[in-house]
C-alpha cells in the first residue's frame, strides 16, 4: 500500500539554526514525485519543492532542500538558517504512476524560536 | 493571473442541505482535484479529473459527486451534507500526472451543523 509517514508531530528550532522534518514513504510503483508543501496557519498550501524518483541530485530551491535517499525511502526537508516565517505546518506528498493524485503524510507543526 | 481560485471561501451547512463547491483554474490545467482536510491531518483525495469530461474517485469518495464540464472548472457537490463532512476542502491544479508542482486554491472552510 502505498503511504507517506512523518513521524515528527512538532518540531522547535532556533532561529538561523538548520532542521531536518522526516518523512518516509511506501510504494512498489518505480516511478513517482515527492512534494513538500508548507500550511501557515492562514490555512493555504504553498508549494516548496519536489523530488523525481529518477532524478539523480537532490532538489534544491533556496533554503529548502531535499535529503532523497531511495534505499532508504526517504525523502526529508532541511531548512537552512530558519527565520520566523518559517512556523507552520509542514507537509510531504507522494504523487503515483496514476493521474497525479497526491498522497499526504499527516504534517509536522515547526516552531521557530527566536 | 489568478492560478486556483475556490468559491465560496466559507460556508454553514444545516444537516441534510446540498451544496455545490467551485473551484476555478486560469492555467489550462489537464488534471483537477478535490481534497478534504481535518483537524490534525493532511489531506486526503475526494475525487480527481484527468481531463475534461472525466472524473474519478479518489480515497473518500463517498457522500460528494464531481462534475468537470468545462477544462477549467471542476464542481464538487455536496447532496445531503453531514456533520462528518464538516472539514476544509482544497482544489488543485496539475498540468500532467508528472508534472513537478500541484497548485492549490486558498480553501473552503465548511461546517455542516
Amino acid at each position: 500500500a502505498q503511504k507517506i509517514t512523518q513521524t515528527q508531530p512538532g518540531m522547535f528550532v532556533q532561529e538561523k539554526e538548520a532542521v531536518t522534518l522526516d518523512c518516509t514513504y511506501d510504494t512498489s510503483d518505480p516511478s513517482y514525485g515527492l512534494f513538500w508543501y508548507k500550511q501557515p496557519s492562514s490555512g493555504e498550501m504553498i508549494f516548496l519543492i519536489y523530488q523525481g524518483s529518477y532524478d539523480q541530485q537532490n532538489a534544491t530551491e533556496g533554503r529548502y532542500s531535499l535529503n532523497f535517499q531511495k534505499a532508504r525511502k526517504s525523502a526529508n526537508l532541511v531548512i537552512s538558517a530558519s527565520q520566523l516565517g518559517d512556523s507552520a505546518m509542514y507537509f510531504c506528498a507522494m504523487s503515483l504512476n496514476q493521474g497525479g493524485k497526491l498522497i499526504f503524510g499527516q504534517g509536522t507543526e515547526l516552531s521557530v524560536k527566536p | 493571473n489568478a492560478g486556483v481560485t475556490q468559491t465560496p471561501k466559507f460556508r454553514v451547512l444545516k444537516t441534510g442541505q446540498s451544496m455545490t463547491l467551485l473551484c476555478a483554474q486560469d492555467m489550462n490545467h489537464e488534471y483537477m482535484y478535490w481534497y478534504r482536510q481535518d483537524p490534525g491531518m493532511g489531506l486526503r483525495l475526494i475525487h480527481y479529473s484527468v481531463g475534461e469530461g472525466t472524473t474519478a474517485k479518489g480515497e473518500v469518495p463517498d457522500g460528494y459527486n464531481v462534475s468537470r464540464l468545462k477544462k477549467q472548472n471542476f464542481l464538487l457537490g455536496l447532496e445531503s451534507a453531514a456533520p462528518s463532512q464538516t472539514s476544509v476542502y482544497f482544489c488543485a491544479s496539475s498540468k500532467s500526472w508528472t508534472a513537478d508542482t500541484q497548485y492549490f486554491g486558498p480553501g473552503t472552510r465548511l461546517t455542516v451543523l
